[in-house]
């Protein structure tokens, strides 16, 4: 599976949309980029994945660049409860084995 | 529906001391993995398992084994407790139907330290 790179931290402003980056240069045509997130002490949470197309939910927009080796996550009125680490994981669709995550982003909200 | 449970939540051992960690989930996941992760790291698999009495190793299996007798439990096993196992151990289960999600459920974790 391609590793990731994300930045360590970001912070952002309650209200404001929070633009999440991550780099997958080795990505593979067959990986899926997916996005979790691990607020405090709980177990990580899943918010979204894509091929390679932009993808929308309840939750987050996921923006993947052309030539795929870039992706950035949107959380478009980013609100305290948002304040988490973010895993940015590329991986083959739907095998058995192992997500690899990184060190991620910690996201802070700032009131 | 509780989906993925934990026991125990908290655990304290003395270095050699052994313990076995349960999984549980009720959503019928084929799919089932146990994580560690250490201050400031994200999550390493330890072990995982694609259905039934099977198990395979994920990135770091050693000291640790784990058993897949039913469906619904994943066991967790240490045999000889050491300091650097000293961690948060989280256990999560996905389905295994090919679908548009692929998504890990994971249980709130089990905070063990090893003296």
């Amino acid at each position: 599976d391609a590793k990731t790179t994300q930045p360590t931290s970001m912070d952002c402003a309650e209200g404001r949309a929070a633009n999440l980056p991550c780099n997958h240069s080795t990505i593979s045509g067959n990986e899926y980029v997916y996005w979790y997130r691990q607020i405090h002490s709980q177990g990580p949470q899943y918010i979204i994945h894509g091929l390679k197309n932009n993808e929308t939910n309840e939750m987050a927009s996921l923006i993947i660049t052309e030539d795929r080796k870039s992706s950035t996550l949107i959380l478009p009125h980013a609100t305290l409860r948002d304040t988490a680490v973010y895993y940015c994981i590329v991986r083959v669709y739907n095998t058995g084995n192992q997500f690899y995550f990184g060190t991620g982003t910690s996201l802070t909200v700032i009131p | 529906n509780a989906g993925v449970t934990q026991t125990p939540k908290f655990r304290v051992l003395k270095t050699g001391q052994s313990m076995t960690l349960l999984c549980a989930q009720d959503m019928n996941h084929e799919y089932m993995y146990w994580y560690r992760q250490d201050p400031g790291m994200g999550l390493r698999l330890i072990h995982y398992s694609v259905g039934e009495g099977t198990t395979a190793k994920g990135e770091v299996p050693d000291g640790y084994n784990v058993s897949r007798l039913k469906k619904q439990n994943f066991l967790l096993g240490l045999e000889s407790a050491a300091p650097s196992q000293t961690s948060v151990y989280f256990c999560a289960s996905r389905t295994h139907q090919r679908g548009p999600y692929n998504e890990q459920f994971f249980g709130p974790g089990t905070r063990l330290t090893v003296l």
